[in-house]
C-alpha cells in the first residue's frame, strides 16, 4: 500500500541462512508492528515498537529472531539460521492515519526456507 | 491479557448463501474493532467500528459492532467464489496505538 513499503516481496533461501526483511512506513507513525502468516495459521504478532519506548518483543517465537528500528522510520526484521518453520509471509503495519480507510499493512515479504 | 476470539475458525458453504461471522473481545481501552479481508498476502481494509459508527454496510457486507456484549458480526449476503479469503478481525486500543487480532475465520464458498 501508499503507507508501508516492504522488500524484498519475495525470498527463498536456503535453511540455517540469515534473511533480512525491510519495513520502510511513510515518514510521521512512530508505531510500527512485524506480523507473519504462515501456511493455515492466523495473523501471528512478531514485534512492536512505539516511539522511543522499549520494543514488545512478546511476540518472536526464538532468540534467532530480532529487529530494529532505525531512526523511528525503516525496519529491518532479520532471522537468523533460518529454519523450514520460518517459511511465512512477514507483514509490517502501522496504524490507520487521518482517514480509518487508509492501508494499514505493508504488501509483504513471502520468505520460502528450502 | 487483551484479546480477540473469532468464530467460527473456519465454513464452508455454496455459492448464494448467507454467512456470519463472530469476533468478540476483551480489552482494556477499546477505541475501534476493525474487520479486514485476506486473500493472498497483505490483508485489505473492510469495516472500522466505533462507539459512534456502530453499523456499517458496504454492498453485500455488514457490519455491526455491539459495545455491550463486546462483539462484532460480519455479515456477507448472496456469497460468491470471490469472497473466499481469511476474515480478521482486529481491536484497536486507546494504549499506544495497540491492535490486537483474532486468528480469522477461513471463508470457503463452494460454486
Amino acid at each position: 500500500g501508499a503507507g508501508v513499503s516492504q522488500s524484498p516481496s519475495n525470498k527463498v533461501t536456503e535453511k540455517g541462512k540469515d534473511v533480512e526483511l525491510r519495513c520502510d512506513p511513510i515518514s510521521g507513525h512512530t508505531a510500527l508492528y512485524w506480523y507473519r502468516q504462515s501456511l493455515g495459521q492466523g495473523l501471528e504478532f512478531l514485534i512492536y515498537f512505539q516511539g522511543n519506548s522499549a520494543p514488545d518483543k512478546s511476540g518472536l517465537p526464538s532468540d534467532r529472531f530480532s529487529a530494529e528500528r532505525t531512526g523511528g522510520s525503516v525496519s529491518t526484521l532479520t532471522i537468523q539460521r533460518t529454519q523450514q518453520e520460518d517459511s511465512a509471509v512477514y507483514l509490517c503495519a502501522i496504524p490507520r492515519g487521518a482517514g480509518y480507510n487508509e492501508q494499514f499493512f505493508g504488501p509483504g515479504t513471502r520468505l520460502t526456507v528450502l | 491479557e487483551d484479546k480477540v476470539v473469532q468464530s467460527p475458525l473456519s465454513l464452508v458453504v455454496h455459492e448464494g448463501d448467507t454467512v456470519t461471522l463472530n469476533c468478540s473481545y476483551e480489552v482494556t481501552n477499546f477505541r475501534s474493532l476493525l474487520w479486514y479481508k485476506q486473500e493472498k498476502k497483505a490483508p485489505t481494509f473492510l469495516f472500522m467500528l466505533t462507539s459512534s459508527g456502530i453499523e456499517k454496510k458496504s454492498g453485500r457486507l455488514s457490519s455491526i459492532l455491539d459495545k455491550k456484549e463486546l462483539s462484532s458480526i460480519l455479515n456477507i449476503t448472496a456469497t460468491q467464489t470471490g469472497d473466499s479469503a481469511i476474515y480478521l478481525c482486529a481491536v484497536e486500543t486507546n494504549r499506544d496505538d495497540k491492535i490486537i487480532f483474532g486468528k480469522g475465520t477461513r471463508l470457503h464458498i463452494l460454486p
